[in-house]
């Protein structure tokens, strides 16, 4: 139990375009999911927390509008790198709990490489 | 703002030897979560304590909350190469899973 799926686990993309990753709870609904960016040798970094049906609250220092939220039901939630640069580029993971003060389950994560 | 400082950075150990790993917390630890990750990969969930002195164990790893909930300790008995990986310390303010703060991994190589 407690699956959760991201999708792409890879993907190269040139600088100002846009990517979408998609994150899945496969086996519960979740409530909340959260956005965390990894680089390399360094921590897991929570970028954004987004609720079913409500807009995502972002970390300091994370542009809203460049990474958009959205989490539409409790199965799903997305995260859309818009005009990506190679700064961007990095390991996106995602997780999913079932309600506040449960465990988070983690995807296997998203390499997004910018050119 | 809560930090987690694990140590060591990394440890290689041979086959069949015991190790531990520390995560020290800023502040008392309300809800201390311990991940594996491997490299490039997701996070798995391994054990969650909240109490003081509280032990939890699952097959070879047990992990420990100390009585002033401000370090935890995973234990691997006999390790094996299956145990290879990055561990990952987690907290959360005031026991609840938002916004978890992480160390900064323990890279464990396990020689054969």
């Amino acid at each position: 139990g407690a699956v959760v799926s991201q999708h792409p686990s890879w993907v190269i993309c040139k600088s100002g375009t846009s990517v979408k990753i998609e994150c899945r709870s496969l086996d519960f609904q979740a409530t909340t999911m959260f956005w965390y960016r990894q680089f390399p040798k360094q921590s897991l970094m929570l970028m954004a927390t987004s609720n079913e049906g409500s807009k995502a609250t972002y970390e300091q220092g994370v542009e809203k509008d460049k990474f958009l939220i959205n989490h539409a039901s409790l199965t799903l939630s997305t995260l859309t790198v818009t005009s990506a640069h190679p700064e961007d580029s990095s390991f996106y993971i995602c997780s999913a709990r079932v309600g506040a003060g449960e465990t988070q389950y983690f995807g296997p994560g998203t390499r997004l490489l910018v050119l | 703002s809560q930090e987690l400082e694990q140590s060591p950075q990394s440890l290689i150990v041979q086959e069949g030897k015991n190790l531990t790993i520390n995560c020290t917390s800023s502040k008392t630890l309300y809800g201390l979560y311990w991940y594996k990750q491997k490299y490039g990969e997701g996070l798995i969930f391994l054990m969650m304590l909240q109490k003081g002195g509280e032990e939890k164990s699952h097959e070879k790893i047990t992990a420990k909350l100390d009585e002033k909930k401000q370090q935890s300790s995973l234990h691997i008995t006999a390790s094996q190469p299956s145990h290879a990986g990055i561990y990952l310390c987690g907290a959360g303010p005031q026991g609840g899973s938002e916004k978890l703060v992480f160390g900064k991994g323990t890279k464990l190589t396990v020689n054969p």
